[in-house]
């Protein structure tokens, strides 16, 4: 069954750093998102992607976040300037249409130092 | 408006029991209710989601009710086994179009069943 891939799996960066997450949706997915998870905490909702373009955002994701699809395959999420408060567990899902359902990676794990 | 309430945080169950967890939302415009299935270290996957034109959604030993007047859809889990032991969140989203319809979450519940 085709999945979301996510790389690396667990990412250690010291604070005001850059870093990129990684994701590989489904091939034949057109909607892309990011979600994050603070430990214990309840999935929250980051970004949402479509045809080249953020469709909508979050509060969270301000300016120290972007996301690209570089190429046919990857959609990254980079965090421009890392704070402690970013750490979490971040999630990529994919779905063929904005209708759902939305197919979630197995996340990376963030831990900012 | 935009929160999905959860309920409980979390559950025991004895193996073979039934297994209910409960949410309620506020925004009427939401129209897809999906819950998820997390296990440690994975991310949610898919478990059974439903539409609010039909009142119970079954499949296999999952079943969703659905409630619109009172805005609470649940979760029932019958002959709860040992391997479903995780954490389950409801969500909600509504449709627009477009771009992707984004998921808003509960707080999720973790279950544990017991032998």
């Amino acid at each position: 069954e085709p999945e979301v891939t996510q790389t690396p799996s667990h990412q250690v960066t010291q604070m005001g750093q850059e870093v990129i997450l990684r994701c590989v949706p489904i091939s034949n997915h057109l909607y892309f998102y990011w979600y994050r998870q603070i430990l214990g905490q309840k999935v929250e909702f980051l970004v949402s992607f479509y045809n080249n373009e953020i469709s909508e955002k979050s509060e969270i994701f301000d300016d120290q976040f972007s996301v690209e699809r570089p190429d046919g395959s990857n959609f990254t999420l980079k965090i421009r300037s890392t704070k402690l408060e970013d750490s979490a567990m971040y999630f990529c899902a994919s779905s063929t249409r904005g209708i759902q359902p939305q197919h979630f990676g197995d996340g990376t794990r963030l831990s900012i130092l | 408006q935009q929160q999905v309430k959860q309920s409980p945080q979390s559950l025991i169950v004895q193996k073979g029991g039934i297994s209910i967890i409960n949410c309620a939302y506020e925004n009427t415009a939401f129209d897809y209710f999906p819950w998820y299935q997390q296990f440690p270290g994975k991310g949610p996957a898919l478990l059974i989601a439903i539409r609010p034109d039909v009142s119970e959604k079954k499949e296999g030993r999952f079943t969703i009710s659905f409630n619109k007047s009172a805005k609470q859809f649940s979760l029932h889990i019958m002959d709860s086994q040992p391997g479903d032991s995780a954490t389950y969140f409801c969500a909600a989203s509504m449709g627009i179009t477009g771009g992707g319809n984004k998921l808003t979450f509960g707080t999720g519940t973790q279950l544990k069943v017991e032998l």
